[in-house]
């Protein structure tokens, strides 16, 4: 492994489904991030984690939670699907243990669709 | 919260002129400002990053200044290529990270 990777690629899921994206870093980066990526919007930071251990929310965290159990991974949970959470997803990560200070780095994404 | 824009949306240009993309970004208080380029289909590809304290950042064809009192960065691309093709993005980080909605470069051969 070298970077980031993303697990699934992409995934046509139900609503209702819970689904979990898949984040792995070989980077040993302390910071690790959540964005979807939506036309006309932009990336926007869905949650975050300083340090393993520690989680807080971004810009647009409902619908979504996220667990940091050690340094190297970073989930993301969908609980219920539902259609708006159709999106372009990134994992990223960052050689800071305070948020926003570190250059970020970002994996390849996750294509979901949810009907 | 902060905002971020980008000004052209889209641009086009013969290859091998001198190009400038403009960031804008509504709070000076930020940590750091990063440059990323992104192909269709794919992640983010971290370019340049300049700190709070920097104001500008080098590497190869690119350059990518700061003036945070103004609220305003620029990636000056020297020499464009077909390769540079693609969209770019530019993001402050401070307590939380935003994003702009980036401008798709296309450089014709």
């Amino acid at each position: 492994i070298a970077g980031i990777t993303q697990a699934p690629t992409s995934q046509i899921l139900a609503a209702g489904r819970r689904m979990t994206l898949r984040c792995t870093q070989d980077m040993r980066h302390n910071a690790m991030y959540w964005y979807r990526q939506d036309l006309g919007l932009g990336l926007r930071l869905i949650h975050y984690s300083n340090t393993a251990g520690t989680t807080g929310k971004g810009e647009v965290p409902d619908g979504y939670s996220v667990s940091r159990a050690n340094t190297d991974d970073f989930p993301l949970t969908l609980a219920s699907a539902v259609p708006s959470q159709t999106s372009v997803y990134f994992c990223a990560s960052s050689d800071s243990s305070t948020s926003g200070m570190g250059e970020q780095f970002f994996g390849p994404g996750t294509r979901l669709t949810v009907l | 919260k902060q905002e971020v824009t980008q000004i052209p949306a889209a641009l086009s240009v013969p290859e091998g002129e001198n190009l400038v993309l403009n960031c804008s970004f509504t709070d000076s208080a930020i940590y750091n400002l990063q440059w990323f380029r992104q192909d269709p289909g794919k992640g983010l590809t971290s370019l340049l990053l300049i700190q709070s304290s920097q104001r500008e950042q080098t590497s190869g064809r690119l350059n990518a200044s700061l003036d945070k009192s103004s609220g305003r960065s620029t990636l000056y691309i020297a020499a464009s290529q077909p390769g540079d093709s693609a969209t770019y993005l530019c993001a402050t980080t401070g307590n939380q990270f935003y994003f702009g909605t980036g401008t798709s470069l296309t450089v014709i051969p």
